[in-house]
C-alpha cells in the first residue's frame, strides 16, 4: 500500500465554522507533512512531524493547528479562516523527516480542495 | 535559505519533440533533486531524483542531469507525448536542513498531438 489518503476531498466552510482536515498512511512512515497549494503554485510546507512530535512550523497562523495522534493519522483542525485560506491542502508522508536523504520519496495524498466564503 | 529557481515557467511542445525544463538552487550544501509531476487536479508525483554524487539518471523517456558546479539540474523528456503534458515542478533539499524540500515555480507543459 503507498497510499495516503486525504479526507475530506472537498470542503466549503465559513468563515466562523470549525472543521478538520484527515490524512492517514500505512506504508509505516514516520514523517508526515501538511503543505497548502494555490492553483499552478508550488507546494508550500505548512508543518511537519517527525515521530509523532512537530518538528516544523513554517510560522503559520494559529487558524491551522496540526495534530498526529498516532504514527499512520495527521489532522488539521481548522478555526477562524480567512477567505485567501482557500486552497488545496496536501498531506505527505516520508519514510523519515529527511526525505530523499537516505530515505526515498515524499508521497503526496490527493488532497483536500478548501473553500472558505 | 536555499531559493531555487525554474525556467520556463510555460513550454509547448509538438507531440514527439524532446523538452527541457531547467532548475538552478542557491545552497552547495543541497544534495537531492526530485521531480514532481502534477496533472490538473492530482497530486504531484515523483517521476525522477538525483543525489549529489551522480551526474546523470535516467529511466525510460525521462533523465536528469546535475551540474554541481553550476548549481542547476535540468529535466529532460524525449519523445514527448500529450499524456506528459502536466505542471512539474524541481526541488532541492539537505539534510542539514532537516531535509525540507524547496520547491521550484513549476513549468507549465503542453504537448500538442
Amino acid at each position: 500500500d503507498t497510499e495516503v489518503t486525504q479526507t475530506p476531498k472537498h470542503l466549503v466552510m465559513g468563515m466562523t465554522n470549525k472543521k478538520s482536515l484527515k490524512c492517514e498512511q500505512h506504508m509505516g512512515h514516520r514523517a508526515m507533512y501538511w503543505y497548502k497549494q494555490k492553483a499552478k503554485k508550488p507546494p508550500e510546507l505548512m508543518f511537519v512531524y517527525s515521530y509523532e512530535k512537530l518538528s516544523i512550523n513554517e510560522s503559520v497562523p494559529s487558524r491551522f493547528s496540526p495534530e498526529c495522534p498516532n504514527s499512520s493519522l495527521l489532522n488539521l483542525h481548522l478555526h477562524a479562516l480567512q477567505p485567501e485560506d482557500s486552497a488545496l491542502y496536501l498531506c505527505a508522508s516520508s519514510q523519515d523527516q529527511f526525505a530523499g536523504g537516505q530515505s526515498g520519496e515524499l508521497f503526496f495524498g490527493e488532497g483536500s480542495r478548501l473553500t472558505v466564503l | 535559505g536555499e531559493n531555487v529557481e525554474q525556467h520556463p515557467s510555460t513550454l509547448s511542445v509538438q507531440e514527439g519533440d524532446s523538452a527541457v525544463i531547467k532548475c538552478t538552487y542557491s545552497d552547495s550544501a543541497s544534495n537531492y533533486f526530485p521531480w514532481y509531476k502534477q496533472e490538473l487536479g492530482k497530486r504531484p508525483q515523483l517521476i525522477i531524483d538525483i543525489r549529489s554524487n551522480v551526474g546523470e539518471k535516467k529511466d525510460q523517456r525521462i533523465a536528469v542531469t546535475l551540474n554541481k558546479t553550476a548549481k542547476h539540474f535540468s529535466l529532460h523528456i524525449t519523445e514527448t507525448q500529450p499524456e506528459d503534458s502536466a505542471v512539474y515542478f524541481c526541488a532541492a533539499s539537505h539534510y542539514n536542513q532537516g531535509g525540507k524540500l524547496i520547491f521550484g515555480q513549476g513549468t507549465e507543459l503542453s504537448v500538442k498531438p
